[in-house]
């Protein structure tokens, strides 16, 4: 595997469901990142981690639980979610330098709740 | 608040008909300024960071460009597969050492008709 991979690429729940997104990065990167597109809209951000710690959670509601067990691997749990939370959720990763700070995306999850 | 305008939501081109997109951003202070490929229900394809104006960069048939409030990206004699959304994206200075953030555009969805 190379890049930015996520799984599972498409998932349907109801609102009462628990599910989680899981994201893999192969490149060595220290920060990972949760965003969230929606149709004509722009990609909102969601959640920051660096070397393993969040360091930025914007106003996200507590539906949206993430988790970092290390550098390479994020997770996004789910629960009680709502209808209008149904988007495109993209992971990213990034090597922090002073120079340098690209951020690559995966495949992304397409999510729809009913 | 960061801001950041792309123009026009949509242009249609044929083969080999150069044009130009917009972005127009406001930022206290730039990092960097991001250019993405979007392809329908893909994630973001990276494809060029600018950091200071009168950079230009160039690929294949991309050129991007930055001054003070703007960036332009002109697309030379397009073919089919240039058929894409574009997105550019701003990132602040400060938090260097906590993860970036980016600030993205709504994007400029390209057609290019054979």
């Amino acid at each position: 595997e190379t890049g930015v991979t996520q799984t599972p690429r498409h998932l349907v729940m109801g609102m009462t469901n628990k599910k989680s997104l899981k994201c893999e990065q192969h490149l060595g990167h220290n920060a990972m990142y949760w965003y969230k597109q929606s149709a004509k809209k722009p990609l909102e951000l969601m959640f920051v981690y660096n070397f393993k710690e969040q360091t930025e959670n914007n106003s996200v509601p507590s539906r949206f639980s993430p988790e970092c067990p290390n550098s390479s691997h994020l997770f996004l749990h789910l629960h009680t979610l709502q209808p209008e939370d149904s988007a495109l959720y993209l992971c990213a990763s990034s090597q922090e330098t002073s120079f340098e700070d690209t951020q690559y995306f995966g495949p992304g999850t397409r999510l729809t709740v009913l | 608040e960061d801001q950041v305008t792309q123009s026009p939501e949509a242009l249609r081109l044929q083969e080999g008909e150069s044009s130009s997109l917009n972005c127009s951003y406001t930022v206290s202070g730039l990092r960097g300024l991001f250019w993405y490929r979007q392809d329908p229900g893909k994630g973001p394809e990276f494809l060029f960071t600018l950091y200071s104006a009168g950079e230009e960069k160039e690929k294949e048939r991309l050129k991007a460009t930055l001054t003070k409030k703007e960036s332009f990206l002109h697309i030379t004699a397009p073919k089919p597969e240039d058929s894409a959304t574009y997105l550019c994206a701003v990132q602040p200075l400060g938090g260097e050492t906590s993860g970036s953030r980016l600030t993205f555009g709504e994007g400029t969805q390209l057609t290019v008709n054979p």
